[in-house]
């Protein structure tokens, strides 16, 4: 079985600032990793993800992941946010073989407050 | 074009009473899943249909939660005898392919959120 953790549940950062959220993931057979963001009474967006290939992805809105099999990570992270960035943040977890449901298993979330 | 959608938006609905909650997917997206978001909680997957063939019904939490879908159009969830557990978003996905060789981005709606009081 697959599980996310996202130990943060809460980064306040400010504005023009870094900012990295970690995500940590478990599983026994390849993955394929997301980060989704769901801004205030709207639904989930899909910021990037990871099939194969680089291990850096980049996304949307100047964010970017890095992914990292040794250490089981895929830390979310930009390099100066925006007060806009304001959101909670999933990552997620699907594995795909033979025809599997390709359903994702999520992280509990990261609220990232940007404060001016 | 139009997204996926959800409806109601809200439903408040007392302890013991049956609730269905619609999602018109994206049109043309074969595979249909519905997640549940329970207050400080990560979403957790319930149900997911792709085409003709039978559901993956793994992630539902009882036998008091059922799901249809009509072809590949509307889904309908729907919870008997809602308890208070039960509050919580739900969220309804599509997909243009079903599972496969490679993998096929998930497009949510806006969510139902449910309170059982």
């Amino acid at each position: 079985a697959q599980s996310v953790t996202q130990l943060d549940s809460q980064v306040p950062v400010f504005e023009e600032a870094p900012v990295e959220l970690r995500c940590n993931y478990s599983s026994s057979v390849s993955v394929y990793l997301f980060w989704y963001v769901q801004y205030p009474n709207q639904g989930l967006q899909l910021l990037l993800k990871y099939l194969s290939g680089s291990t850096l992805v980049k996304g949307i809105n100047g964010f970017e992941a890095e992914f990292n099999k040794s250490q089981t990570s895929f830390h979310l992270r930009k390099p100066s946010v925006h007060i806009s960035d304001t959101a909670e943040y999933f990552c997620a977890v699907s594995t795909n073989y033979g025809g599997a449901t390709n359903k994702l298993i999520f992280g509990t979330g990261t609220l990232l407050a940007v404060q001016p | 074009g139009a997204g996926v959608s959800q409806s109601p938006s809200n439903k408040v609905t007392e302890k013991g009473k049956d609730v269905e909650l619609r999602c018109d997917p994206i049109s043309g997206h074969t595979a249909l899943y519905w997640y549940r978001q329970r207050l400080g909680q990560g979403l957790e997957f319930l149900i997911y249909f792709q085409g003709n063939s039978a559901p993956d019904k793994s992630g539902l939490p009882s036998d008091r939660f059922s799901a249809e879908r009509t072809g590949e159009s509307v889904s309908t969830l729907t919870i008997q005898r809602t308890q208070q557990e039960d509050s919580a978003v739900y969220l309804c996905a599509s997909s243009p392919k079903p599972g496969g060789s490679t993998y096929n981005e998930q497009f949510f709606g806006p969510g139902t959120r449910l309170t059982v009081l």
